[in-house]
Order: structure tokens, then C-alpha cells, then sequence
């Protein structure tokens, strides 16, 4: 199926722990991103990257740190896990140089830090 | 900096009923898209609905039809027939010349049997 596929769906770690978060697209895009929700289901874009290439930072702690091997790939380093990153992070992509493409999210990852 | 406003945190309909939640932008750019995105409990981001600002026709999807008001930088989502599957939570969101999604804060609209 064409899709945006995260992994893990769930993950439960202690503070002080570094964690990964996994993300690929099969739909041929150029363009992915990382959003937060927090507790409130509010969204917030964390990181766009077109082409591996970063073109978004929002203010996002350097603990944070994407990376892009290929253009079908977007992964979310989280360094020193803290409580307040207990979240769920969702990942997209869209296709950069069409304006109206819509994004298309993966199912979320939703992060317990205890 | 664009922002999106969302006034009403949940609604509620009957079923079979019609249901409109709001949305309000801010932008000083001309040619941007508009989106609703619904979030169900499974957590999935579905796109329900897009209008592009350059189109005066409203975008309509089967029972989903939006009222866009430029000038007014308003932008509902009117669902008819409403049916128990489309409980959720609903975002409006905006993008320009920047492609990322800029969301509301949603509502959560609840179908009541």
C-alpha cells in the first residue's frame, strides 16, 4: 500500500533516554515533516526537509534532531528524553513544488516519557 | 506569521442532522490552501476537504462542503447528514508559500445517536 509509515506506533521510555522514531514514504514525495501534538491535540511543525535537505526548524530543543538518509526517509532523534516530550509525533510528506499538495500523515507515535 | 483560530473547542449534532464549525485565518499572502483535516480516536490525520484562495467555488466532497469567505478570511466546514463515523476531532489548517501546515486548534465534534 502507498502510505506514510511510522514506527514504533507506541513507545514508553524513562527520562534521561535517547530515542528514535522511524518514518518513510512510499508515495514518491520530496518533501517530509515532523509534527508534535501535545496533550491538548494542538499541532505544531517541529522540522521540514525537502530533498534531505532541512528548509524548517522551528523552535524545537537541540535534544530534537531529524534525519534524512534519503528522500523517502525522515527519522526523529530525541536525545535525553525529558517529561514534557511525552507527546504524540506525527510524520508527513507532501510533494514540494506543487503548492496544493496536501500533506499525508503517518499514524503518529505516541511517546510516554516516565 | 499566519494563524488559524478555531472557536469552538467541541460541538455536538444528532445524527442525520447538519453541523458547521468555523474556522478563521490570518495572512497577508494572496495565493494560499485552505484544509480540513479530520483526527477520529484511531488518531489517523485524514484529509477531509482543500480550497484553493484562488477559486471562488466552494469545495464540496460528497456530504462535506466548505463556505470560504476571502474577504472575511473565513473558512467552515458544513457536514451534512451527519453520520455516527464522523465523530471526531476536526482541523482547519492553512498553507502558503511556506508548504507546511499551520493547524488550528481543532474541535471535537461528537455525533449523537
Amino acid at each position: 500500500d502507498t502510505a506514510v509509515s511510522q514506527t514504533p506506533k507506541y513507545l514508553v521510555t524513562q527520562m534521561g533516554n535517547d530515542k528514535s522514531i522511524k518514518c518513510e514514504q512510499n508515495l514518491g514525495h520530496d518533501t517530509m515533516y515532523w509534527y508534535k501534538q501535545d496533550s491538548k491535540k494542538f499541532l505544531k511543525i517541529m522540522f521540514s526537509y525537502n530533498n534531505k535537505e532541512l528548509i524548517i526548524n522551528e523552535t524545537v530543543p537541540n535534544r530534537f534532531s531529524p534525519k534524512s538518509p534519503d528522500k523517502a526517509h525522515l527519522n526523529l532523534h530525541i536525545n535525553s528524553l525529558e517529561l514534557g516530550d511525552s507527546a504524540v509525533y506525527f510524520c508527513a510528506s507532501s510533494q514540494g513544488d506543487r503548492t496544493n499538495s496536501p500533506l499525508h500523515f503517518g499514524n503518529g507515535t505516541r511517546l510516554t516519557v516516565t | 506569521a499566519q494563524t488559524v483560530t478555531q472557536s469552538q473547542p467541541e460541538m455536538s449534532v444528532q445524527e442525520a442532522e447538519t453541523v458547521t464549525l468555523s474556522c478563521t485565518y490570518d495572512t497577508s499572502e494572496n495565493n494560499y490552501y485552505l484544509f480540513w483535516y479530520k483526527q477520529p480516536p484511531s488518531r489517523q490525520m485524514i484529509l477531509v476537504i482543500r480550497q484553493e484562495a484562488y477559486k471562488q467555488q466552494n469545495a464540496t466532497e460528497n456530504r462535506f462542503s466548505v463556505n470560504f469567505q476571502k474577504a472575511a478570511k473565513s473558512f467552515s466546514l458544513k457536514i451534512s447528514d451527519s453520520q455516527l463515523g464522523d465523530t471526531a476531532m476536526y482541523f482547519c489548517a492553512f498553507q502558503g508559500s511556506a508548504r507546511q501546515l499551520t493547524f488550528g486548534s481543532g474541535t471535537q465534534l461528537t455525533v449523537l445517536p
